[in-house]
């Protein structure tokens, strides 16, 4: 099946600063890639919907100038935390479709933040 | 909105019992239902998906039905094992879209 990388796997920043996570599609192309947020023990919340050459889609309640989405090209995503607070921490995951028309997404591992 | 409900876990189970996670869907527009798995210290993986009215999505032993008439998505194992403990997630699609909706998570024990 198609392969989504995250990088890095877990970060750990002090508070004020910005961090930057990738998101890969490792062996197909993505046009579109998501971002989701996870908390402890609960569900993935939708953050942005990411268009390769375009702006990003924020989902209501989301501040997109906190959450900055990238996406350069057909096989990279990056989202970056800007002044990152510890309410900021939280497990933050991509996915992809492999082609376009189908709904079947694939997810990267995802990326543990947590700020002091 | 759409939105996915599922039961509440933690769900702690004996080897070879039977699994029933139940999941219902709102019923909004024709989506595609699906179950994603998330093992201990890994990404979710997909597990199986069904894309319309009655059509039963398999895997590893798993299964769900769609079941339009009670907008329903079960997901069902006759025997489950040690290797099968993890947190499951119903999801469904947007309408005409890639968008996920998902299910709070179940997650699952098994014990020897």
């Amino acid at each position: 099946g198609a392969v989504v990388s995250q990088h890095p796997s877990w970060v750990i920043c002090k508070s004020g600063t910005s961090v930057k996570i990738e998101c890969r599609s490792l062996d197909f192309q993505a046009t579109t890639m998501f971002w989701y947020r996870q908390f402890p023990k609960q569900s993935l919340m939708l953050m942005a919907t990411s268009n390769e050459g375009s702006k990003a889609t924020y989902e209501q309640g989301v501040e997109k100038d906190k959450f900055l989405i990238n996406h350069a090209s057909l096989t990279l995503s990056t989202l970056t935390v800007t002044s990152a607070h510890p309410e900021d921490s939280s497990f933050y995951i991509c996915s992809a479709p492999d082609a376009v028309g189908t709904d079947t997404q694939y997810f990267g591992p995802g990326t543990r933040l947590t700020v002091l | 909105g759409n939105s996915v409900t599922q039961m509440e876990g933690p769900v702690t189970l004996s080897e070879e019992a039977f699994l029933t996670i139940n999941c219902t869907y709102t019923a909004t527009g024709y989506p595609s239902l699906f179950w994603y798995v998330q093992y201990p210290g890994e990404g979710l993986q997909l597990l199986l998906k069904a894309t319309k009215a009655d059509d039963k999505g398999s895997n590893k032993g798993f299964e769900a039905t769609y079941r339009k008439e009670t907008t329903s998505f079960h997901l069902e194992k006759g025997s489950v094992q040690v290797s099968d403990s993890a947190v499951y997630f119903c999801a469904r699609s947007g309408a005409g879209s890639y968008q996920l909706t998902f299910g709070k998570g179940t997650k699952l024990s098994v014990i020897p």
